[in-house]
Formats: C-alpha cells, sequence, structure tokens
C-alpha cells in the first residue's frame, strides 16, 4: 500500500557518473516534487511536474534532469556527479485544488553519496 | 515573499512533560501551513496542516498547533512527550511561485531529544 516510492534508498557512486533516481506514486496525484535536504536537515525544492508539464525549476545546475514519463512517474537523472550533490532527495505528490490548500506526501527519500 | 522561522534548532524534554516547538511565519496573505516529522534515516511524514479553517488543528500522535494571526506563528505542542517523539520536525509554509504555481518552503528543523 506504498503511496509514494523511490528507489534506490541508497546509492553510493563516484564522481563523474551518471546516476538516476526513480519515483512513483499510486495516489492519482497529478503534481509531483523532488526536494534536496542537505547535510544539515535544510530542504529546498527543486522541480514540480504537473500531468508530466514542468512547472517548477528552481535554480538547479543543468546536469540534473527531471523526467516525467507520466504523471505517476517522476525520475531524476544526474549527469556528471559531484561531490556536493551528496544529500538525501526526497519525492512528493500532491493533487491540485482550488485555492492551492493541497498537501505534498513525501517518500522515504534516497541517500545519495558520491565519493 | 513567504518564509517560516524555527526559533530553536533542538529541544529536549523528559519524557511525560510537555512539549513546544515554535514556528513563526511571514506571508502576505492567509498561509497554507504544515507540520512535518522526520524520524531517524527516514523520510517525511505530514503531522498536521492548517488551511484557514479552524485556527486550532489537531494532528496525528497527539500534536496540535494553534495558528495565530496576530503573532504570526504557528507553534506545535503536545501535551505529554513519548520516547518515540525523537526526531526532527520542520515547520512549513505553502509559498505561490513566480509561475503562478505553489511550492513548499521549509523552516530550518528542530530536532526534538525526549530524555527518559
Amino acid at each position: 500500500d506504498t503511496a509514494v516510492s523511490q528507489t534506490p534508498k541508497y546509492l553510493v557512486t563516484q564522481m563523474g557518473n551518471d546516476k538516476s533516481i526513480k519515483c512513483e506514486q499510486n495516489l492519482g496525484h497529478d503534481t509531483m516534487y523532488w526536494y534536496k535536504q542537505d547535510s544539515k536537515k535544510f530542504l529546498k525544492i527543486m522541480f514540480s511536474y504537473n500531468n508530466k508539464e514542468l512547472i517548477i525549476n528552481e535554480t538547479v545546475p543543468n546536469r540534473f534532469s527531471p523526467k516525467s514519463p507520466d504523471k505517476a512517474h517522476l525520475n531524476l537523472h544526474i549527469n556528471s556527479l559531484e561531490l556536493g550533490d551528496s544529500a538525501v532527495y526526497f519525492c512528493a505528490s500532491s493533487q491540485r485544488v482550488a485555492g492551492g490548500k493541497e498537501t505534498q506526501y513525501f517518500g522515504p527519500g534516497t541517500r545519495l553519496l558520491v565519493l | 515573499a513567504q518564509s517560516v522561522t524555527q526559533l530553536d534548532s533542538h529541544v529536549s524534554v523528559s519524557e511525560g512533560t510537555p512539549v513546544l516547538l515554535r514556528c513563526n511565519y511571514s506571508s502576505s496573505y492567509s498561509p497554507s501551513l504544515f507540520w512535518y516529522v522526520q524520524h531517524p534515516n527516514k523520510g517525511l511524514q505530514l503531522l498536521l496542516k492548517y488551511t484557514s479553517a479552524a485556527t486550532l488543528v489537531k494532528g496525528i500522535n497527539g500534536f496540535e498547533a494553534e495558528f495565530k494571526k496576530s503573532e504570526t506563528s504557528f507553534h506545535l505542542t503536545k501535551p505529554s512527550a513519548h520516547m518515540s517523539d525523537a526526531a526532527e520536525y520542520f515547520c512549513v509554509v505553502s509559498v505561490l511561485k513566480d509561475t503562478g504555481r505553489r511550492a513548499l518552503t521549509f523552516g530550518s528543523g528542530t530536532r526534538l531529544q525526549v530524555q527518559p
């Protein structure tokens, strides 16, 4: 009965590699998000997709590219990984409601360590 | 710009005593406010939310928060702490981006420690 799931849970890789993190939600929501949590626990939004359309794109390096094959999936591909990319990446989803009062539901996070 | 400030980075209480985690917000309109909890090495779980209905909001696990517009506060409370409450707590506001879409802005977090 998982609502928002992410794979992998842990990812350890070398600098310069390319990696992907997958996210799926079975809540029927129309909007999905990626957040980055740094080593000081600070959470910041990276991207948001609504019905497969990119609607929020914060100041994120071009090496990060989200891909939404359908509205239940939002994957994050990272090229040329750098040490500073080490963080926990959270996927979330929500259903748009009038007045913008929707609630976001988060996945368990993917812990990325770049060596 | 909308933002939240969590006034304490770390709070320590004894089991069975009350919990108070403080949060102030800034917003030019009636905000949507949330409290999320993150247990060690776990994801984020919604505790409660305020969306302009009742100002006293009850959440899961005995937590509640009161929206006070005059004080621009949304403090989280619990009458009696349990060991399992030890976690990181985030106060969050829903903000309107330039695109007309909404995103969550997180506070810096408060780590709650519960002593036996």
